[in-house]
């Protein structure tokens, strides 16, 4: 069971917006930096974002990253048929109980 | 360009010891960073399992911590995995990557880039 809340999925027509939210807690979110992953069908994980809202060399700037609080969104304008994927957030949890590195129950992206 | 390959048996039966090695290449395991092991079950989400610093310091997985060993092998610079006693829940891809991971600043910076293919392990008899 994730300690980081995403919606199973969201949907938007080609050249829409669409955001996923990952909703925390204030020992993982609240108080560490987040990453987001895009695993297309049948591959690896990608790195999308880090730090919240820095992207690595080469992604487009389609993709964005925001925090508030305890939650995280990534959004993505400019939908394209390539986008259709699972998206991950990604943190550190550093409570007592369970000090780990943990994903977000993960949003699959489904372009109409 | 900094690259990870997974390699170890796809098939492993319940109550063994699954091994996984990855090879990097393109980036000297000794220069620094952390170096961790994610799975993924059939259809389910990811799961981290540990990571391990160039000098050989471990971190893991509270869930998993019993049953896990990651070890390092700069010589030939790779970074294996140990996971004992497995059962079909075990059973996922596994993957290695690169995990830059810095809490000096009161705040933990952590992201996993780049990601090995991934390595299908299933537990069965």
């Amino acid at each position: 069971q994730s300690v980081l809340t995403q919606p199973p999925s969201v949907s938007a027509a080609p050249g829409q917006k669409v955001t996923i939210s990952c909703s925390g807690s204030s020992s993982n979110i609240g108080n560490n930096y987040v990453s987001w992953y895009q695993q297309l069908p049948g591959t690896a994980p990608k790195l999308l974002i880090y730090d919240n809202n820095k992207r690595p060399s080469g992604i487009p700037d389609r993709f964005s990253g925001s925090k508030s609080g305890t939650s995280a969104t990534l959004g993505i304008t400019g939908l394209q048929t390539g986008d259709e994927a699972d998206y991950y957030c990604g943190t550190w949890d550093s409570s007592l109980s369970a000090r780990a590195d943990v994903f977000g129950t993960g949003t699959k992206v489904t372009v109409l | 360009q900094v690259q990870l390959q997974e390699s170890g048996p796809g098939l492993v039966k319940p109550s063994e010891t699954l091994s996984l090695t990855c090879a990097v290449s393109g980036y000297s395991i000794s220069s620094g960073y952390y170096w961790g092991w994610i799975r993924q079950p059939p259809g389910k989400g990811l799961e981290w399992i540990g990571s391990i610093y160039h000098s050989g310091s471990t971190y893991y997985n509270p869930s998993l911590k019993s049953r896990v060993t990651i070890s390092v092998d700069t010589s030939k610079n790779q970074f294996s995995l140990k996971l004992s006693s497995v059962t079909a829940a075990d059973t996922a891809v596994y993957y290695c990557a690169r995990h830059e991971r810095d809490c000096s600043g009161g705040s933990c910076h952590h992201w996993f880039d780049p990601w090995g293919q991934g390595t299908l392990v299933t537990v069965s008899s």
